[in-house]
């Protein structure tokens, strides 16, 4: 079974200033992706970037931008520009690829990063 | 266009009551999840759906029951409600033409057993 772990359960950043958040998973497959969610006190789940594993490239929206490091097992989020919307809890999320065997798209989460941006 | 909704988004029972949470989405979508979030633990997986007539357990299924009796309608059920089934419940939906790489959640039921 996967695992997905976000060791830092709490982040604060000061508004226009960078920040990363980390996760890291545990997995035996070789094709997968990783999704990173946005929570706001509204409860809603806001998808805001995914990597597919077979792409080296680095996945980027706006400012969002992720470091994937396949063979460490790493996907950390960049924030660049913090604003104060961007205060939320963040999930990192793992779903297996569709080759898998019994995969029905099911997402594994971490236990998540509450960020806290500081005007 | 509604998307996921989620009936109710507020519910307090008590010990050994029952209830029926209600996932219904508009977007034709295959695969339906039901998932519940605790503090600390992140969004877990209690029941899915691949399809109309099919579900399967997922990581949390104990004390749940679930039925897909219409492709358009997931239902999540407690028989008999405890204080360890408080908790935020998520439903979500995704479907084949996307690859399911898009997951379309609702705003979710916040549940509390007395």
């Amino acid at each position: 079974a996967q695992t997905v772990t976000q060791s830092q359960p709490e982040m604060s950043v000061q508004e226009a200033e960078t920040v990363t958040l980390s996760c890291t998973y545990d997995t035996s497959e070789s094709d997968y992706y990783l999704f990173w969610y946005k929570q706001p006190p509204s409860r809603q789940m806001i998808l805001v970037i995914r990597q597919e594993a077979y792409k080296q490239q680095n996945a980027t929206e706006n400012r969002f931008s992720v470091n994937f490091q396949k063979a460490a097992k790493s996907f950390s989020l960049k924030i660049s520009d913090s604003q104060l919307g961007d205060a939320a809890m963040y999930f990192c999320a793992y779903r297996s690829a569709e080759s898998s065997m019994g995969s029905a798209r099911q997402l594994t989460f971490g236990s998540g990063t509450q960020l806290t941006v500081l005007p | 266009n509604a998307g996921v909704t989620q009936t109710p988004k507020f519910r307090v029972l008590k010990t050994g009551q029952s209830m029926t949470l209600l996932c219904a989405q508009d977007m034709n979508h295959e695969y339906m999840y039901w998932y519940r979030q605790d503090p600390g633990m992140g969004l877990r997986l209690i029941h899915y759906s691949v399809g109309e007539g099919t579900t399967a357990k997922g990581e949390v299924p104990d004390g749940y029951n679930v039925s897909r009796l219409k492709k358009q309608n997931f239902l999540l059920g407690l028989e008999s409600a405890a204080p360890s089934q408080t908790s935020v419940y998520f439903c979500a939906s995704t479907n084949q033409m996307t690859g399911g790489l898009v997951q379309h959640f609702g705003d979710g039921t916040r549940l509390s057993i007395l």
